[in-house]
């Protein structure tokens, strides 16, 4: 059974540009959830999304967004980036709604210079 | 607002004595608490939850304690072996609509465990 599936693994990105991240979570799956890792912040929940649906949302500003489609793929969206905004984002899969365990992937690293 | 805190960023045990890590939350709603241990470019990696209705969860080498009235949780290793250094996290979840936690975790700022052989 395959895990939890981010791309890209690395990226660079010019401030004020915008990005997208993918996450593929493990088959069967249908709730993503998305989370920031900062040194000084641990980890951050940004948002869940569960039958295409957004279903919690952390404390983020609106430059940060996300989708799903119908397979249970999500897509998170930065705009405007901020210098601050580099970090490791990692995606959670779960099977539902009721958190039993999450399954994390490897994250994607974004460095905004 | 730190909701969860794992405050010693790091812990250094020697090989086959215990590892103790510690977590404490100020929320009252958490209902559901879970342990997930991180290596450097990797994904956190569930250990072991516990729900509030328990005082104690075992699974093998690692037990959860959690007191309620203290708002405390801790981990237990015993006996630590040296593959076990890596980060640990302290996470936990309201109870949601659908008989269990929710998916929306608030996790600690982690403390690096360094098991000596």
């Amino acid at each position: 059974k395959a895990g939890v599936t981010q791309t890209p693994r690395y990226l660079i990105k010019t401030r004020g540009q915008q990005v997208t991240l993918s996450c593929s979570p493990i088959s069967g799956h249908r709730s993503v959830s998305w989370y920031q890792q900062t040194p000084g912040q641990g980890l951050q929940f940004l948002f869940e999304y569960f039958s295409e649906t957004q279903r919690n949302k952390g404390n983020f500003p609106g430059r940060f967004s996300g989708r799903q489609f119908s397979n249970s793929r999500s897509e998170m969206n930065v705009s405007t980036l901020e210098l601050g905004d580099s970090a490791l984002y990692l995606c959670a899969s779960s099977p539902g709604l009721a958190n039993t365990e999450a399954f994390f992937g490897q994250g994607t690293r974004l460095t905004v210079v | 607002d730190q909701q969860v805190k794992q405050n010693s960023p790091s812990l250094s045990v020697q090989e086959g004595r215990i590892s103790i890590l510690n977590c404490d939350y100020t929320n009252s709603m958490f209902d559901y608490f879970l342990w997930y241990k991180k290596y450097p470019a990797e994904g956190p990696t569930f250990l072991i939850s516990i729900s509030s209705i328990k005082d104690k969860n075992e699974d093998g080498r690692f037990t959860v304690f959690l007191n309620k009235s203290a708002k405390h949780l801790s981990l237990h290793i015993v006996p630590s072996q040296p593959g076990d250094s890596a980060v640990y996290f302290c996470a936990a979840s309201e109870a949601g609509n659908y008989g269990g936690a929710t998916n929306k975790l608030i996790f600690g700022t982690g403390t690096l465990l360094a098991v000596q052989p």
